[in-house]
């Protein structure tokens, strides 16, 4: 596609509840990021793949979060059993090769309630 | 670690000022750096770059250059418009160092008032 996709644009969940967000990277990008940010904090590195492996898993908060890569492609980060504390934009960004620019998407606004 | 440091905000200015965004690094080994612009509602956009020492990125009427010396790569703007409010975001990314990921300053907030 044109540009780094990511779906849900916004998603409201109950605390103790699972979600999958997802992330379309541009096509034949092989670098892909998941990152957080929360409000007042910055932006926080979750993981990096490259290709459908994660060499960098160590910005994930705790072992609630996970994800996977499948075919080079898409990409989904999964939060188990929800907290308040995982309110956040999450953020995707895909580059063509690693150490290039980075093109994010527009994000998935996570509230926990 | 690979860290990035930038001025807090927010900063605000009148239009037509003249704007620098201070922006100091640390890395171990020759990293490329970054500005990301994120304007009200939107999301992250590349404003420049510069891959090596000495290099000047440039991009509607921005500039920063890469001071090795200095470590930094601060942002500058001769002539700020109302436009140009968003919050700014210093990063580098350090290739061939097996992490291979994107390490941001926490931004700073701009605020150009007509």
């Amino acid at each position: 596609g044109a540009g780094v996709s990511q779906s849900p644009s916004n998603k409201v969940t109950e605390k103790g509840k699972d979600v999958e967000l997802r992330c379309d990277p541009i096509s034949g990008h092989t670098a892909l990021y998941w990152y957080r940010q929360s409000l007042g904090q910055g932006l926080e590195f979750l993981i990096y793949f490259q290709g459908n492996s994660a060499p960098d898993k160590s910005g994930l908060p705790s072992d609630r979060f996970s994800a996977e890569r499948t075919g080079g492609s898409v990409s989904t980060l999964t939060i188990q059993r929800t907290q308040q504390e995982d309110s956040a934009v999450y953020l995707c960004a895909s580059s063509l090769r690693t150490g290039g620019s980075y093109t994010f998407g527009s994000g998935t606004r996570l509230t926990v309630v | 670690g690979n860290s990035v440091t930038q001025m807090e905000g927010p900063v605000t200015l009148s239009e037509e000022a003249f704007l620098t965004i201070n922006c100091t690094y640390t890395a171990t080994g020759y990293p490329s750096l970054f500005w990301y612009v994120q304007y009200p509602g939107e999301g992250l956009q590349l404003l420049l770059k510069a891959t090596k020492a000495d290099d000047k990125g440039s991009n509607k009427g921005f500039e920063a250059t890469y001071r090795k010396e200095t470590t930094s790569f601060h942002l500058e703007k001769g002539s700020v418009q109302v436009s140009d409010s968003a919050v700014y975001f210093c990063a580098l990314i350090e290739t061939g160092s097996g992490s291979e990921k994107l390490v941001f300053g926490k931004g700073t907030k701009l605020t150009v008032n007509p």
